[in-house]
């Protein structure tokens, strides 16, 4: 089926440092969606992209459409301690998932 | 507004026993799914509901795992009889049609989940 793979896995980084991470998929989709997820809660929505080329901010995050619609990237500008999460990206069709990225911010 | 409400949050099971999830998603949204996370992985959809009627439930493990949305309102998820591998933690998440109503489709707000453990 389906596949989205995150990159990096995992990321350690000073408070105020900016941050990119991005999802790449095998095949098209329509959507992308990027979801934050704290310990012992559910994912919660950040951003969604709904037209390739598409470039979205919210606070402190922007997120990207890619052209080819295989890809979209997510940016958290001046990283704060509350910012620490695992970062999904999921796109249409069968809802799929991304592997995420672990964030980690040092004060 | 109030979010997706799950219960319970956390339950412990032996293996072959049968376990029941509850949810409750967000008022007006058509749409409910049920989510699989296996800790350390992203939710796998598990089945995706459009009021009363099943749209996807390709991946559902039908030998043991069954949901229904009878009213079109809330739903339950059961595992019967469970297997280790079940353990996991269930998300439910909702959202509405993006036809008039609040929201667009596909921006999925998700429930604390049930964390399960199968002894």
């Amino acid at each position: 089926g389906q596949q989205l793979n995150q990159s990096p896995q995992s990321m350690f980084i000073q408070e105020g440092e900016d941050v990119s991470m991005n999802c790449t998929s095998s095949s098209i989709f329509n959507t992308w969606l990027w979801y934050k997820q704290e310990p012992g809660e559910g994912p919660v929505l950040l951003i969604a992209l709904y037209k390739a080329g598409e470039l979205t901010s919210n606070g402190r995050l922007t997120a990207q459409f890619g052209i080819t619609r295989k890809d979209s990237f997510l940016n958290i500008s001046a990283s704060i301690p509350s910012d620490v999460g695992i970062y999904f990206c999921a796109g249409d069709g069968q809802l799929v998932f991304g592997t995420g990225t672990r964030l980690l911010v040092s004060p | 507004e109030a979010g997706v409400a799950q219960s319970p949050r956390y339950k412990i099971i032996e293996k072959r026993q049968s376990v029941a999830f509850w949810c409750n998603p967000i008022s007006g949204h058509a749409t409910l799914y049920w989510y699989q996370q296996i800790l350390g992985q992203g939710p796998k959809l598990l089945i995706q509901f459009q009021n009363n009627g099943v749209v996807d439930d390709s991946q559902l493990p039908k030998d043991r795992f069954s949901a229904e949305r009878l009213k079109g309102v809330d739903s339950t998820l059961k595992i019967q009889p469970a297997k280790l591998e079940d353990s996991a933690v269930y998300l439910c998440a909702s959202s509405s049609t993006g036809e008039g109503g609040s929201g667009l489709p596909y921006e999925q707000y998700f429930g604390p989940g049930t964390r399960l453990t199968v002894t």
